[in-house]
Order: structure tokens, then sequence, then C-alpha cells
């Protein structure tokens, strides 16, 4: 099965500065590569995807970068506020074998005035 | 303009009770997944369905847990005789259609599962 992991795990930034998360991941298969936002006592939302023909996207403030030959993507928040704070996960998956996500483990992201 | 509806947000239930968790999926999604979320961990998939039927159960326990999509009403999730490893919250997710058609999943706010 597929095997997900997130650097780093906690990162903290001052606000204005940017954040970067990475994910790497190990099935060859993965074709679509969604970062999720969860803050507490909520459920996963989902704040930006890309698919496997796309390099990087790219919505506001955040963007998604892909190198499926190193197979990792990674999250980049620029200008970073306090409402940025939450736990972020990377969620890969394989779109042919039903869509189903494996979640990597998290980052708790913490921006401070 | 409903999200996915999960209820009740909180349940607790004593070991060898039953727990029944119910997902409402967004207007118009037919997609439902389920997910299980350890503290400090990812969310876990459980199961696939579609109406009336199960694509994926591959992360589902075979024994105690069944789930079901019927063609009225909210997809299930049921635990029989609950014991205290399944205190977790299970988040479900919809989608308009399935991965072969690169729908992104969208989540609701879980159901909190203790068991005392």
């Amino acid at each position: 099965g597929e095997n997900v992991e997130q650097h780093p795990s906690t990162l903290s930034v001052q606000e204005g500065d940017s954040a970067v998360i990475k994910c790497t991941y190990s099935d060859s298969a993965s074709n679509y590569f969604p970062w999720y936002k969860q803050e507490l006592g909520k459920g996963p939302q989902l704040i930006i995807d890309i698919r496997s023909n796309v390099g990087e996207k790219k919505d506001q403030r955040i963007a998604v970068t892909l190198n499926k030959t190193a197979k990792h993507f990674s999250l980049h928040i620029t200008e970073t506020q306090p409402e940025d704070s939450a736990v972020y996960f990377c969620a890969p998956a394989f779109t042919g074998g039903g869509n189903k996500l494996t979640f990597g483990t998290g980052t708790q992201l913490k921006v401070e005035l | 303009n409903a999200g996915v509806m999960q209820n009740p947000r909180h349940l607790v239930r004593r070991r060898g009770q039953e727990a029944r968790l119910r997902c409402s999926p967004m207007k118009g999604h037919s997609h439902v997944y389920w997910y299980r979320q350890l503290p400090e961990e990812g969310l876990k998939f459980m199961v696939y369905l579609q109406k009336e039927n199960i694509i994926d159960e591959s992360g589902m326990p075979k024994e105690r847990f069944s789930a079901e999509f019927p063609k009225e009403g909210p997809s299930i999730l049921r635990i029989q005789q609950v014991v205290r490893g399944d205190s977790a919250a299970y988040f479900c997710a919809s989608s308009p259609s399935g991965g072969g058609n690169n729908q992104p999943q969208h989540f609701g706010d879980g159901t909190r599962l203790s068991i005392l």
C-alpha cells in the first residue's frame, strides 16, 4: 500500500513569513495530490489539489508543487496569518483505484504574531 | 448550500453496545467515503460506497463493522459490540462521482465516538 510521510511534523513561523510542508509518497501510480487543512474539532478542508499532469498550481497565498519523478509534492503558504494555524495533511491517491485518500501524519503549523 | 452533515457529533457508548454513525452527503453527491482518525494521527480509509453498493471496504475491520448507503437516506456506519479501541473520530466525505473522474472529496465535521 501507499506509504506517505510529511515533514516537518511541527512548524512555527512568524506572521508574514512563508511556510513550506513536504509530502513524500511511495506509490508511483498516484495521480491526484490534495492538501487538507484541519482545525481543532473540525473535519479536513480541501485547500488545494493538483493532478499528475501539472507541475505547479497556485491559488492566492497557497501553492502546490509536484515532482513525480522524486515522488514528492509540497504545500507553500506565503504571507502567513494567524488563521493559517492548523494541522495540514497531504493525501495522495490513485484515482483509478476509487480515489481512496492515503493521509500523511500531518504537520502542525503555528503562526505567531 | 449545506456541506456534508454527520450526526451525532459526539457519541458515548459502553463496551458491548452498538454505535450508529450517520452521514448525509452534499447535495448532488452520490459517492461516500468513511475514514477513522485516532488522536494525533492522520485519517485512515475505511470504506467507499455508492448508492446501494459497497465499492471498496478494504480498510474496514472484517468483524463488528458494517456500512451501507441506501437508495434513500443517509449512509450509516455501524459498529457492533464496541470495544475501547473503537474510540476515535469518524469522518465521512462525499464526491459527485468516483475516482475515475477525479472528483475531490469534501468532509463533514465528524463523529467523536467515546467508549466507556
